[in-house]
């Protein structure tokens, strides 16, 4: 069975600067999706970033970018230039070859002005 | 563009009643998903259809059942409410031939009293 761990419930930034949140995650699968979704107060579901297993370059998308290693099975999320709006809680993601999602614990994110 | 619409957004229920949660996935997409929240925690699959058919089931509770249609909506039906089924209710749909991403919906917050 797949698990994704979360470590860190919590964590604050000041704004303008990098935080980096971290998430590790188990399978014995091959080819398979991970994905960091941000659920701000609203509790709207947010994709942030996903990354390919099978692609070796990590994803960016703006301010957000990863750092994927499949080996260790690690997915941390990097954010820059953090911002009072990036304030949400932020899960880690495993997608497995069905479609599935499975959660991590959560990482509550609080960008401090 | 057309994005995942679930319904009712808001839900209060007295224990032991019935409630019915409806989900409209993104047109062309084939799959539903269906997720449980509670307070402070991840979100929890609880059942996937694809083309009408049960695909996959998850920690579901055997008062809930849930099915897809012909036009490709989902209902999930929740009988003999406990207090511990206040939570957030998440849907989320794909496309099987294209299963990268999970697009999810507002959600349904349902409260038993």
């Amino acid at each position: 069975a797949q698990t994704v761990t979360q470590s860190q419930p919590e964590m604050s930034v000041q704004e303008a600067e990098t935080v980096t949140l971290s998430c590790t995650y188990d399978t014995s699968e091959n080819n398979y999706y991970l994905f960091w979704y941000k659920q701000p107060p609203s509790r709207q579901m947010i994709l942030v970033i996903r990354q390919e297993a099978y692609k070796q370059q990590n994803a960016t998308e703006n301010r957000f970018s990863v750092n994927f290693q499949k080996a260790a099975k690690s997915f941390s999320l990097k954010i820059s230039d953090s911002q009072l709006g990036d304030t949400a809680m932020y899960f880690c993601a495993f997608m497995n070859q069905g479609g599935k999602l499975i959660f991590g614990q959560g990482t509550e994110l609080s960008v401090k002005p | 563009a057309a994005g995942v619409i679930q319904s009712p957004r808001h839900l209060i229920k007295e224990k032991r009643e019935t409630a019915t949660l409806k989900c409209y996935p993104i047109p062309r997409h084939d799959t539903v998903y269906w997720y449980q929240q509670g307070p402070g925690q991840d979100p929890q699959f609880l059942i996937s259809f694809y083309e009408k058919m049960q695909s996959d089931k998850g920690s579901i509770p055997d008062r809930f059942s849930a099915q897809q249609f012909s036009d490709y909506h989902s209902e999930l039906n929740m009988s003999s409410l406990e207090l511990g089924d206040s939570a957030l209710y998440f849907c989320a749909s794909t496309r099987q031939t294209m299963n990268t991403e999970a697009f999810f919906g507002q959600g349904t917050r349902l409260t038993v009293v």
